[in-house]
C-alpha cells in the first residue's frame, strides 16, 4: 500500500523557519519525482515545488522561490521542504504528492502538515 | 484568481447527474495538456479521481467520468450519492506559467 506521511508542521512567527518532512512507503521512492502542494485555510490547491527522482531537476512556484528549498534522501525514503522567511500567506496545509510526469498529475497524496504563521 | 475556472458550487439530489466545468485557455487545456480531477472529502487529502481527461484510477466507480473539448473540461457524476459530497478540483499544466495549475474548486452538495 502506498503511503505518504508528512510531519514537521506547527506554529511559527513571521520571518521564521520550519522544515517539513514526507516519509513514504509502499513504492520504490527513488524512481518517482515528488511534489509539495499547499492549501490555505478555506482555499484551493496551489502547487509549491517539484523534485525529480535523483534531485537533478527542481522547480518552485514564484510565490516561494528564494525562500523555500526542497530536497530528498532516497536512502531514507524521505522528502523535505525547508521553509525560511515565512509570511502570513504561507499559512496552509502542506501535502506531499507523488508525481506521474512533470506536466501531468499527482497520483498519491499524504494527509498534510499544518503550518500556522502568526505572531 | 485561479488559472482554471470552476463554478464555486453545484448541487443535486441523490440519483441525479451533475457536471462540473473547468475552463482554461490556449496556454493550458487549449494547448493540448491533459486535465485531471481530484476529490477532496471534508478534512481529508485530495484523491485522484480522473487522470488524462477521462481515465479512472483503480477503485474509482464508473459513476465518475471526464471529458475535454477545446479550452474546457468537465467532470460528470451520475447516480449521485451522499458520499459524493466533497470539493472537486481540476488540474492541468500551463505552458506560459510553466507550472501545474489547479481550478479554484467546486463544492458538491447532495440535497
Amino acid at each position: 500500500e502506498v503511503q505518504l506521511v508528512e510531519s514537521g508542521g506547527g506554529l511559527v512567527q513571521p520571518g521564521g523557519s520550519l522544515r517539513l518532512s514526507c516519509v513514504v512507503s509502499g513504492f520504490t521512492f527513488n524512481t518517482y519525482s515528488m511534489n509539495w502542494v499547499r492549501q490555505a485555510p478555506g482555499k484551493g490547491l496551489e502547487w509549491v515545488s517539484y523534485i525529480s527522482s535523483g534531485s537533478g531537476t527542481i522547480y518552485y512556484a514564484d510565490s516561494v522561490k528564494g525562500r523555500f528549498t526542497v530536497s530528498r534522501d532516497n536512502a531514507k525514503n524521505s522528502m523535505y521542504l525547508q521553509m525560511n522567511s515565512l509570511r502570513d500567506e504561507d499559512a496552509a496545509v502542506y501535502f506531499c504528492a507523488r508525481d506521474r510526469g512533470s506536466t501531468t498529475f499527482f497520483d498519491f497524496w499524504g494527509q498534510g502538515a499544518l503550518v500556522i504563521v502568526s505572531s | 484568481q485561479s488559472v482554471l475556472t470552476q463554478p464555486p458550487s453545484v448541487s443535486g439530489a441523490p440519483g441525479q447527474r451533475v457536471t462540473i466545468s473547468c475552463t482554461g485557455s490556449s496556454s493550458n487545456i487549449g494547448a493540448g495538456y491533459d486535465v485531471h480531477w481530484y476529490q477532496q472529502l471534508p478534512g481529508t487529502a485530495p484523491k485522484l479521481l480522473i487522470y488524462a481527461n477521462n481515465n479512472r484510477p483503480s477503485g474509482v466507480p464508473d459513476r465518475f467520468s471526464g471529458s475535454k473539448s477545446g479550452t474546457s473540461a468537465s467532470l460528470a457524476i451520475t447516480g449521485l450519492q451522499a458520499e459524493d459530497e466533497a470539493d472537486y478540483y481540476c488540474q492541468s499544466y500551463d505552458s506560459s506559467l510553466r507550472v501545474r495549475v489547479f481550478g479554484g474548486g467546486t463544492e458538491l452538495t447532495v440535497l
